[in-house]
Order: structure tokens, then sequence, then C-alpha cells
């Protein structure tokens, strides 16, 4: 059964910490992103990555920083958690092959910042 | 940019009846089309795509270029079928970008 595993599925953080999210696929996918997901915005793209060490930006990168050190994991980094960064934030990966934008998901990492 | 508008939050029917849910994208070039669905305490998951076009659980979806539209639709819906529905569109860089979602609640 493929899976993508997100470390923590419910964490309580201060305003200011340093936050750490990880994810871990074991498809051997290429891509990995990092969405965050709040009621009636939907899933908004934070960062992506299509191969080791590569990043690039999505719609909402402020405050949030990502490491691609190997294939399979893929870490969000809040620098300095800010109250607003509460969300329910989800992982994903897919092939670069030719089932192109089937992502799969991660059961996702709820955040609360106080 | 891709603009992905799902008109309605919300969606409730009863048991048995029709439904269809709303997906209009903005996109220059040839998207690629899909629904994904969340139930209740479950990761969200593909349901469907434009590409494939078959039907999943009963449901359908047509890509309407003209109207830029994608809209989901399944002729007698079912209490299992109350979930989070999201349409996404995706282009040549792998990522998708997604609407806001609907919430559909079938009723008994």
């Amino acid at each position: 059964d493929v899976k993508v595993t997100q470390s923590s599925r419910y964490l309580v953080k201060r305003t200011g910490e340093k936050v750490f999210l990880e994810c871990v696929q074991d498809m051997d996918h290429e891509n990995m992103f990092w969405y965050r997901q709040d009621p009636g915005l939907g899933l908004r793209l934070i960062y992506f990555s299509y191969d080791v060490k590569m990043k690039e930006k999505g719609d909402i990168p402020e405050g949030y920083s990502v490491s691609r050190e190997k294939k399979e994991r893929f870490s969000l980094i809040l620098e300095s958690a800010s109250t607003n960064q509460t969300s329910m934030y989800l992982c994903a990966s897919s092939s670069r092959g030719r089932l192109l934008g089937e992502l799969f998901f991660g059961e996702g990492s709820r955040l609360t910042v106080l | 940019a891709q603009r992905v508008t799902q008109p309605e939050k919300l969606l409730s029917v009863f048991k048995g009846a029709p439904v269809e849910l709303k997906c209009n994208y903005s996109y220059s070039g040839s998207p690629e089309l899909f629904w994904y669905v969340q139930y209740s305490r479950q990761r969200l998951q593909l349901l469907l795509r434009h590409i494939s076009r078959e039907s999943i659980k009963g449901f359908t979806a047509d890509l309407n270029k003209g109207e830029t539209s994608f809209h989901l639709k399944k002729p007698f819906a079912q209490e299992e079928d109350s979930a989070m529905y999201y349409c996404a569109s995706g282009g040549s860089n792998y990522k998708l970008t997604f609407g806001k979602g609907t919430l559909l609640t079938v009723n008994p």
C-alpha cells in the first residue's frame, strides 16, 4: 500500500517557535508538495519540489521554507511561527510520469500556534 | 495564473436526488482537470480526471472548453457521497491549483 506519511498529526506551538513538519513518501516519486488547507479557502500551495535539493515557491510561500535533501523526504519549516499559520498542512507527492496531477496525500498535520 | 472556481461552499441534497457540483477554470493552455474528494477522517484522494473519461462511484465529469467548466455529476446521490469535493487544474509543471471546495451533504 503506497503511502505518504506525515510525522506529526497534531502540534501545538507558541508564537515565535521554530516548527518542522516532516513528510516521507515510499513511492519513489519525484514531485513533492506542501499545501495548507483552511475552511473556505481550500488548498493553497506553499512550496513544491520536483527533485532532490530543488524547490519552487507556490502561491503562499511567505513565512515558510522547505528542505529536500533526500528524494523520499520533504520538510516544511516555519522559522518563527505566528498565529495566522494555525492550519491543516497537507503533504503530497506525484510521479513525473504520465500520471500527471495524480497527487497522493498524507493524512495532514494540524498545527495550532498560540 | 490558473484559477479554479467552485461557486458553492455547501450543497445539500436528499438521497436518490441528482447532484451537480460546479467547477469553472481559467487557463490559457490545455489544462488537465481533476476532482478530488475527502471523506470524513480520511485523506484527500483523487476521484476522477477528465483525461480518463471514466465513471467513478457513479460520478462523471465532462470538460466543456467553451464554458471552461468541469462540473461533477451523479444521477442518484447516496449518503456515503457526503464529503468535501475539490476541483483542481494542472498545467505542464506538475503542480495543481485547487478550488475552495464544496461540502456535499446527502440527507437520508
